[in-house]
């Protein structure tokens, strides 16, 4: 059973655009919810995370919006760039448990 | 940032040989470290959950004795895939998280994995 669905399985995006990845989780018990961003041949790395308490979390060109009713959190990567170019997945966790979703491949072109 | 170390960063071996992999956390302690199986475009898949000083926690369908996990010390935890054969080839990533009083800190930190390769 999936635990976190993640769409779109992949995303192309102009330079300066915006990029939208959308998760969606079941275990209303999940209380952490990272996003990370993994190149190829490298091993994921933390990108942002939230927690349910929060609808909303910036950091930088990096936006999370939560939606806790809806189970539902997203990740927005504001002008977007070339170097954003990477696999992203989201994740959700509880205690010991971290579940992925299935990740997203972007491609920023220039 | 935390820093997880994993060695080798690639491997290639042949078929019926056995590989290990060590991932270490630099500089802190690690109670708990977590094993990963990735495979082209795909997600991580948690293997296992390797526990110092006690077994480790395989998930369903994870072979124990293909996969032998040792966490001998607070810093260090080895995968060692036995006999090897090529369908074992993989993306293989740890990761560890901060030890919080009984619990684990929320923050997961990556190992930059292991590419193995068996022909």
């Amino acid at each position: 059973q999936q635990q976190v669905k993640q769409s779109p399985q992949s995303l192309i995006v102009q330079k300066g655009g915006i990029s939208i990845i959308n998760c969606a989780y079941e275990n209303t018990a999940f209380d952490y919810f990272p996003w990370y961003q993994q190149f190829p041949g490298k091993g994921p790395a933390l990108l942002i995370a939230i927690r349910p308490d929060v609808s909303e979390k910036k950091e930088g060109r990096f936006t999370i919006s939560f939606n806790k009713s809806a189970k539902q959190f997203s990740l927005h990567i504001m002008d977007s760039q070339p170097g954003d170019s990477a696999t992203y997945f989201c994740a959700a966790s509880y205690n010991n448990d971290m579940r992925f979703g299935a990740g997203t491949r972007l491609t920023v072109k220039p | 940032g935390a820093v997880v170390s994993q060695h080798p960063s690639w491997v290639i071996c042949k078929s019926g040989t056995s590989v290990k992999i060590e991932c270490r956390s630099l500089d802190f302690q690690a109670t708990t470290m977590f094993w990963y199986r990735q495979f082209p475009k795909q997600s991580l898949m948690l293997m296992a959950t390797s526990n110092e000083g006690s077994k480790a926690t395989y998930e369903q369908g994870v072979e124990k004795d293909k996969f032998l996990i040792n966490h001998a010390s607070l810093t260090l935890s080895t995968l060692t895939v036995t006999s090897a054969h090529p369908e074992d080839s993989s993306f293989y990533i740890c990761s560890a998280r901060r030890a919080r009083g009984p619990t684990l800190d929320t923050e997961a930190f990556f190992g930059q994995g292991t590419r193995l390769t068996v022909v």
